[in-house]
């Protein structure tokens, strides 16, 4: 069946540097591919989403990648901060008729 | 704030006990999705509806079930309930019935039985 998987499932980076999540898909048909993130006590929420005709999106220090070939696709956050500490969620669907499938997530820490 | 809301907030309850947790989606919106959420777990899909009807399922026990409503709001109902049943329960809706809109999460029911 379809599946996401992501990694790490733990990461601690220095605030100011960079941090990377992978995250591979099962189902070459997927095309939709969100991410969300989820504070401490708080509820999920997407930060930033990727559809298949493209291969980079970024939104001020969020930025996704998109390989089709290889089935995988990253999130990238630069210059964190502390507000960055969170678990964040990749998940991929096959659009139109499909449901949704989550990574099991990453806990991200910035140290300070 | 997401505009969907989820009652109750918290629930403590013994085993072998049912509960119902109820779910109002964003208006306008028309799928509703239940997910399970166990210490340091991710976020495991139960059950989604669209218009009322029933449209996709994951790993949902069949202890547990659920239906949505004419005016599209969403119930849960967990029975049987044993100690590792005890996690967040998080709802979410969108506007269309397949997983490529955006979802929006509700602030979650905190199940703890014992």
């Amino acid at each position: 069946g379809e599946n996401v998987e992501q990694h790490p499932s733990t990461l601690s980076v220095q605030e100011g540097d960079s941090a990377v999540i992978k995250c591979t898909y099962s189902d070459s048909a997927s095309n939709y591919f969100p991410w969300y993130k989820q504070e401490l006590g708080k509820r999920p929420q997407l930060i930033i989403d990727i559809r298949s005709n493209v291969g980079e999106k970024k939104d001020q220090r969020i930025a996704v990648t998109l390989n089709k070939t290889a089935k995988h696709f990253s999130l990238h956050i630069t210059e964190t901060q502390p507000e960055d500490s969170a678990v964040y969620f990749c998940a991929a669907s096959r659009g139109r008729d499909d449901k949704i499938i989550f990574g099991k997530g990453t806990r991200l820490h910035i140290l300070p | 704030d997401s505009g969907v809301t989820q009652t109750p907030k918290h629930l403590i309850t013994a085993t072998g006990q049912r509960v119902t947790l109820r779910c109002s989606p964003r208006s306008g919106d028309l799928s509703v999705y239940w997910y399970q959420q166990s210490l340091d777990q991710g976020l495991q899909f139960l059950i989604q509806y669209y218009n009322g009807e029933e449209r996709a399922k994951g790993n949902i026990l069949e202890r547990f079930s659920a239906q949505q409503f004419p005016d599209l709001h969403s119930e849960l109902n967990l029975s049987s309930l044993e100690l590792g049943d005890s996690a967040l329960y998080f709802c979410a809706s969108s506007v269309g019935a397949s997983g490529a809109y955006e979802q929006y999460f509700g602030p979650g029911t905190r199940l703890t039985v014992t």
